[in-house]
């Protein structure tokens, strides 16, 4: 069974902190999607990231995709409430099958 | 255009009752997959289907049956409700070539007494 193991699990800074999210895998993935939960509903995609050492911007989000596309990253600078949220990343292992890290629970406190 | 929809939102059975999860998709994506999500374990792939007609297992199979007779639908069945399977179920679909974002529904929150 292929893992990916995300950390922290739960995270709780003051607006305006950065912070980075990890996902650590020992499995190589296709591709790797980070997406965001809110409550009630279904998680969205942020980002998709396919090669090695590829690096992704979203206005104070960067994701980065390591260069043995095992692992991944998301750092958010200046982090807002409005980014609060459970955040996943998930490793593509062909035919559009994904495995799920747990999850990072972030809030950000005002 | 709806994306997933699913249905119920919320549902209670009683241990040993059966019940259908609809899904339905207006996208005409050809990949569709149920995922369980619970406390701690991320989302876990329970069965997933490549088109009408074609459905093969993910990491937690054991319970459920699934049937892919349209591009559209994909109902997940339970036939014998255990107390292990309450957990919020979401329906997902994507297109099936390269690294495609997949769509998810909003769940089912399903609690089995």
């Amino acid at each position: 069974t292929q893992l990916l193991e995300q950390s922290p699990q739960f995270l709780s800074i003051q607006e305006g902190e950065n912070l980075t999210v990890y996902c650590n895998s020992s499995s190589v993935f296709s591709s790797l999607q980070w997406y965001r939960q809110e409550p009630g509903e279904g998680p969205v995609l942020l980002v998709t990231v396919v090669t090695g050492g590829e690096v992704k911007k979203l206005k104070r989000l960067t994701f980065q995709f390591g260069d043995a596309r095992k692992d991944s990253s998301l750092h958010i600078t200046a982090a807002q409430p409005g980014d609060t949220g459970l955040y996943l990343c998930a490793g593509a292992t062909g035919a559009q099958k994904l495995v799920f890290g747990q999850g990072t629970r972030l809030t950000i406190n005002p | 255009n709806a994306g997933v929809t699913q249905t119920p939102k919320f549902q209670v059975l009683k241990t040993g009752q059966s019940m259908t999860l609809q899904c339905a998709q207006d996208m005409n994506h050809e990949y569709m997959s149920w995922y369980r999500q619970d406390p701690g374990m991320g989302l876990r792939l329970i069965h997933y289907s490549v088109g009408a007609g074609i459905t093969d297992q993910g990491e937690v199979p054991n319970g459920y049956n699934v049937s892919r007779s349209t591009t559209e639908d994909f109902p997940l069945r339970l036939l014998s409700a255990a107390p292990s399977q309450t957990s919020v179920y979401f329906c997902a679909s994507s297109l099936l070539q390269g690294s495609q974002p997949q769509h998810f529904g909003d769940g089912t929150r399903l609690s089995i007494l």
